[in-house]
C-alpha cells in the first residue's frame, strides 16, 4: 500500500533562517505531489505541484521553492523566512492517470517563524 | 465572492443527531467534488467523493445541485468520533488543481 512521509511533524525558526521540508511517498511510482500551506481558519493554498522529477509549477509568488531531485520526493525550502511563512505545510500525492484527483496527505509540519 | 464558500460554524449537535451542511461553489465548469475530514492538527483524510446522482457511505450521505451549484454532506446518527472539521474540495476545469473551502468545524456533544 501506498504511504506518505513527512518531516518535521513541528519546527520553529528564528526569522531570515533557512527552511527544508522533506516528503517522500512509498508504494507508487510517477505520482503528482504537491505543497500546501494551511493558515488558520483558511482553507488549504496550493504552493507547489509535480508531475515528474525536476518538473516544479508554482502557484504563487512567495519566499518558497520547492524540488523533485528523485521521483518519489519533494522538497519544500527557503533560504530566508519571513514571519508570514508560518503555517501548517501539507506535502500530499495523487496518482499521475485518469481523472481522480483524491489527494492523500502527509501528517504535516506546524511551522512557526519567530 | 470566494471560490467555495463554507459555513465555519461551529454546529454543536447532540450525540445520535443528524446534521447536515452545505458548500457552495462559484465555478459551473467544476468536474469533481470531495469532502475531506480534518482533525485538530492533523492532515485531511478523504471522506467521500461526490457524485451526480447522490451518494452514501454507511452514515454519510453527499449530494451535488449544479443548478445551485452547491453540494451537501449529511451525517445520520452522529457518533462523538464525528467531531472535526469537514472541508469542501472542487475541481477547477483544470486537471490538476483543486479549491479548498475554509472547513466547517461539528462538535459532536454527548
Amino acid at each position: 500500500s501506498q504511504t506518505i512521509h513527512q518531516w518535521p511533524a513541528t519546527l520553529v525558526q528564528p526569522v531570515g533562517s533557512p527552511l527544508s521540508l522533506e516528503c517522500t511517498v512509498e508504494g507508487t511510482s510517477n505520482p503528482n505531489l504537491y505543497w500546501y500551506r494551511q493558515a488558520a481558519g483558511r482553507g488549504l493554498q496550493l504552493l507547489f505541484y509535480s508531475v515528474g522529477i525536476g518538473q516544479i509549477s508554482s502557484e504563487v509568488p512567495q519566499n518558497l521553492s520547492a524540488s523533485r531531485p528523485q521521483d518519489r520526493q519533494f522538497i519544500l525550502s527557503s533560504k530566508k523566512l519571513l514571519l508570514s511563512d508560518s503555517g501548517f505545510y501539507l506535502c500530499a500525492w495523487s496518482l499521475r492517470q485518469g481523472t481522480s484527483r483524491k489527494l492523500f496527505f502527509g501528517s504535516g509540519t506546524q511551522l512557526s517563524v519567530l | 465572492r470566494k471560490e467555495v464558500e463554507q459555513d465555519p460554524g461551529p454546529f454543536n449537535v447532540p450525540e445520535g443527531a443528524t446534521v447536515a451542511f452545505n458548500c457552495t461553489y462559484s465555478n459551473s465548469a467544476s468536474q469533481s467534488f470531495f469532502w475531506y475530514r480534518q482533525d485538530c492538527r492533523k492532515e485531511p483524510k478523504l471522506l467521500m467523493s461526490v457524485y451526480s446522482s447522490g451518494n452514501e457511505d454507511g452514515r454519510f450521505t453527499a449530494q451535488l445541485n449544479r443548478a445551485s451549484q452547491y453540494i451537501s454532506l449529511l451525517i445520520r446518527d452522529s457518533k462523538l468520533s464525528d467531531s472535526a472539521t469537514y472541508l469542501c474540495v472542487v475541481t477547477k476545469d483544470s486537471n490538476y488543481q483543486l479549491i479548498w473551502g475554509a472547513g466547517t468545524k461539528l462538535i459532536i456533544k454527548p
